[in-house]
């Protein structure tokens, strides 16, 4: 039981603005910046958001990231066929000192 | 090109011990952070362990806390997590992972730790 709540699954027509919620509280998300994973089965995770909203060189702006309190969000627009994957926020904890995972979110493009 | 190289994993049985090495290259390595990152069968991915670019700081997830070692050799741009009392929830790909926090993310390719008798 991650201590960052995602919702199991999200899916979306090709084109459609899909959003993925991260839930957390004071000492995570509510304190310290949250990180967002794209993740392919067989491939190494990829770091699609830093700092709650910015953007790593090379993603492309369809991806964007907020964060509000002990809550944050991913924005997928102009989903595509290859944005069906695995999502994954993350915050350091401040009381537990350790990086954790939310369970993860997949993304299913109809 | 930055590289991240993990090796030795395989097959363990449930007490027995593993050491994972991680080779660095094209970065300076004693400037960064490090981290272990694993993903079990069928799981999501799960934080393992962080050392600082100077070895002063270290963390571990509760689930390791106590078995694991992380280390580095800033001379040998080698990270390195020894594992020992391993257990079958150990079963996992492992990953080596650069200081993500600046905003550049460099990962290893994973190796995968198997505990079974």
């Amino acid at each position: 039981q991650s201590v960052l709540t995602q919702p199991p699954s999200v899916s979306g027509a090709p084109g459609q603005r899909v959003t993925i919620s991260c839930s957390g509280s004071s000492p995570n998300i509510g304190s310290n910046n949250v990180y967002w994973y794209q993740h392919l089965p067989g491939t190494a995770p990829k770091l699609l958001i830093y700092r709650n909203n910015q953007r790593p060189s090379g993603v492309p702006d369809r991806f964007s990231g907020s964060k509000s309190g002990t809550s944050a969000s991913l924005a997928i627009s102009g989903l595509r066929s290859e944005d069906e994957a695995d999502y994954y926020c993350a915050a350091w904890d401040d009381s537990l000192s350790v990086h954790v995972f939310g369970a993860g979110t997949k993304v299913t493009v109809l | 090109e930055v590289q991240l190289v993990e090796s030795g994993g395989g097959l363990a049985k449930p007490g027995g011990s593993l050491r994972l090495s991680c080779a660095a290259s094209g970065f300076t390595f004693s400037s960064y952070g490090m981290n272990w990152v694993r993903q079990a069968p069928g799981k999501g991915l799960e934080w393992v362990s962080f050392i600082s670019s100077s070895t002063t700081y270290t963390a571990y997830a509760d689930s390791v806390k106590g078995r694991f070692t992380i280390s580095r050799d800033n001379a040998k741009n080698s990270l390195l997590l020894q594992m020992n009392s391993l257990r079958d929830e150990d079963t996992a790909v492992y990953y080596c992972a650069r200081d993500w926090t600046t905003g550049e993310d460099y990962w290893g390719q994973g190796t995968l730790v198997t505990v079974s008798s």
